[in-house]
């Protein structure tokens, strides 16, 4: 099945600083979001971009599909920032029709 | 909006016991999914359902069963509960192919 690769892993930050987070994919996807998870464990839909690039606020995604990779954005960040950012997709093969695969997620710590 | 609610945040059974996790959507999805999450291990795919009464196994459906008798509702049966399906379950809908919505999610813990 299609692989999903995010890095980095863990990310500090003080408070007004700007970041990127990466999504590496192994194939071909039909869907990909940016989720963020609040520390109640809800996903929280950030992004829906398959490819392209979309703003909301301060923070925005691109996705270049043709060399199989995402990034988002985080400028000016705050404390409320803080979290796990997941990436996930939908591969455009027949088996991975309507299914998610999720990378293992950043953990990003914002410090005031 | 879309809303998809689950049953219950947080629920705490014996070894042995029969689960029901309950997800409602409010917006017509064709299709419903569970996960689970577990440190170190992410979200992993168990069930999805494209339609009534259709489901179709994921990447860990051992140990689960699934019920989607009405559209909104999609159901996830633990048969008889263990210790190792302690975990966070995550219900999500979609369109075909659209974005999918997640549940606020269930903490299960099996004692």
């Amino acid at each position: 099945g299609i692989q999903v690769e995010q890095s980095p892993p863990d990310l500090i930050l003080q408070e007004g600083a700007n970041s990127t987070l990466r999504c590496n994919f192994s194939d071909s996807v039909n869907n990909l979001q940016w989720f963020h998870q609040n520390p109640w464990g809800q996903l929280i839909n950030l992004f829906y971009i398959p490819s392209g690039t979309k703003q909301n606020g301060r923070l925005s995604a691109t996705t270049v599909a043709t060399e199989r990779y995402s990034l988002l954005y985080i400028s000016s960040s705050q404390t409320t920032d803080s979290g796990v950012y997941f990436c996930a997709v939908e591969g455009a093969g027949g088996t991975s029709y309507g299914k998610l695969t999720f990378g293992q997620g950043t953990i990003l710590t914002v410090h005031p | 909006d879309v809303k998809v609610t689950q049953s219950s945040r947080y629920l705490v059974k014996r070894t042995g016991e029969k689960v029901f996790l309950e997800c409602v959507q409010d917006m017509d999805h064709e299709n419903m999914f569970w996960y689970r999450q577990d440190p170190g291990l992410g979200l992993r795919l168990i069930y999805f359902s494209y339609d009534v009464k259709m489901k179709e196994k994921g990447d860990i459906p051992e140990g689960y069963s699934v019920s989607r008798e009405k559209k909104e509702r999609f159901s996830l049966i633990l048969e008889s509960a263990s210790t190792n399906q302690t975990s966070m379950y995550l219900c999500a809908s979609s369109v075909q192919q659209g974005l999918k919505y997640f549940g606020p999610g269930t903490r299960l813990t099996v004692t």
